[in-house]
């Protein structure tokens, strides 16, 4: 089975860096995915890993490290529009992807 | 393109009844799934489909049908609705091998069951 831990709430300062944190277990392993979901809206793609190391678009930015089973998701020059819940998702492979139960991030002034 | 699409967007049922939700895909996807949320699950699979004439099961099947005549279009069936079954549903699409990781999805339903 698959199985995800991300931290349920995070709060952060607008213009400040936020790190969202991801540890998994799953019985096969294709990449890590991160997608974003405003109140009331469906969730959007950000970013994919499927090698260890950093990945980078803009304000956001995905790590990976397989040994570790772990990744995150990092925020730059926080704004007001980018509180929303981050969703952390492992691919299979031979499925589709199984998701965390999101982290909800607020960002405050 | 419209992407992916879904209806109705809103849905109030009764207990033991039966209703589709529809959702249909312009982008030519090979692989549709549904998902539904509920707050602080996370989005949990229900069924999914790797082609027309193909589906499977996910993580909570039970309660739900599907089938995919069509490559655009994967409707899901409550064969009698439940309260457990009141949450948001959504539809979602990703083309290819491997691009499991980037998925489509819909607008989403909400349902509620009385």
């Amino acid at each position: 089975g698959q199985s995800l831990e991300q931290p349920s709430e995070v709060t952060a300062v607008e213009g400040a860096i936020v790190q969202i944190n991801c540890t998994y277990q799953t019985s096969g392993f294709y990449g890590l995915s991160w997608y974003q979901q405003h109140d009331g809206g469906a969730p959007t793609f950000l970013s994919y890993n499927a090698l260890d190391g950093l990945e980078e678009t803009g304000r956001f930015s995905s790590f990976l490290s397989r040994s570790d089973s772990y990744g995150y998701l990092l925020l730059q020059e926080l704004q007001m529009k980018d509180s929303a819940s981050y969703f952390c998702a492992v691919s299979p492979g031979n499925t589709p992807l199984v998701f965390g139960k999101g982290t909800r991030l607020s960002v405050i002034a | 393109n419209a992407g992916v699409t879904q209806t109705p967007k809103f849905q109030v049922l009764k207990t033991g009844q039966s209703m589709t939700l529809q959702c249909a895909q312009d982008m030519n996807h090979e692989y549709m799934s549904w998902y539904r949320q509920d707050p602080g699950m996370g989005l949990r699979l229900i069924h999914y489909s790797v082609g027309a004439g193909i589906t499977d099961q996910g993580e909570v099947p039970n309660g739900y049908n599907v089938s995919r005549s069509t490559t655009e279009d994967f409707p899901l069936r409550l064969l009698s609705a439940a309260p457990s079954q009141t949450s948001v549903y959504f539809c979602a699409s990703a083309s290819g091998q491997g691009v499991y990781s980037e998925q489509y999805f819909g607008p989403g339903t909400r349902l509620t069951v009385t």
